[in-house]
């Protein structure tokens, strides 16, 4: 029973290119949030969505960020035109619905931008 | 607003002894809370959680949390640390996850 699954675990990107971040949330799991942890600080909340729909963006950037859930496949979080402060790890989580009994985390992709 | 505090960036302890961290929140209604744990390139392991209910919780891997609500805290315990516990620890409050900026454990010999 494979849990949170994130890919790829580390990616380096040029300023100006994109970034793609994939989650496979649990099997079960229609819930799906995305958090950002910066270096020295905790993680946060940067949207939330389930199948086909995004509930809550309040933690996005306003540019360049965007996020999706589509009804087959994983969530992607997507980065246009990164720059160096993007670089950071970020970390899916999943949930089975919509009260939070304790989301389960994937083990985080570590983005670095050169 | 929901936020939490963890007021120790990094704690020091010998093995065998006993651990406490600490978390105080602020939280409009009866909060959320939780723990969890991140071992060095990893993702969050949840320790425990708190809803309702006894403000005593039991957690995985020997932990314990209790909650205060005079105190508007939420520490973590652990009697005897070993030295598999040294990560970081983070405090979180509310549904979607507000984190403290989290402590750090280091375990001597």
């Amino acid at each position: 029973n494979a849990g949170v699954m994130q890919n790829p675990r580390h990616l380096v990107r040029r300023r100006g290119q994109e970034a793609r971040l994939r989650c496979s949330p649990m099997k079960g799991h229609s819930h799906v949030y995305w958090y950002r942890q910066l270096p020295e600080e905790g993680l946060k909340f940067m949207v939330y969505l389930q199948k086909e729909n995004i509930i809550d963006e309040s933690g996005m950037p306003k540019e360049r960020f965007s996020a999706e859930f589509p009804k087959e496949g994983p969530s992607i979080l997507r980065i246009q035109q990164v720059v160096r402060g993007d670089s950071a790890a970020y970390f899916c989580a999943s949930s089975p619905r919509e009260s939070n009994y304790g989301y389960t985390f994937g083990s985080g992709t570590r983005l670095t931008v050169v | 607003a929901q936020s939490v505090t963890q007021p120790d960036i990094h704690i020091t302890v010998s093995e065998g002894a006993s651990l406490e961290l600490r978390c105080n929140y602020s939280y409009g209604a009866t909060p959320y809370l939780f723990w969890y744990v991140q071992s060095p390139g990893q993702g969050l392991q949840l320790l425990l959680k708190y809803f309702s209910g006894d403000t005593l919780v039991q957690g995985i891997k020997g932990f314990e949390a209790e909650f205060k609500r005079s105190q508007s805290s939420f520490n973590l315990r652990k009697p005897s640390v070993h030295w598999s516990d040294a990560a970081e620890y983070f405090c979180a409050v509310g549904a979607k996850l507000s984190f403290g900026a989290g402590t750090t454990v280091t375990v001597r010999a």
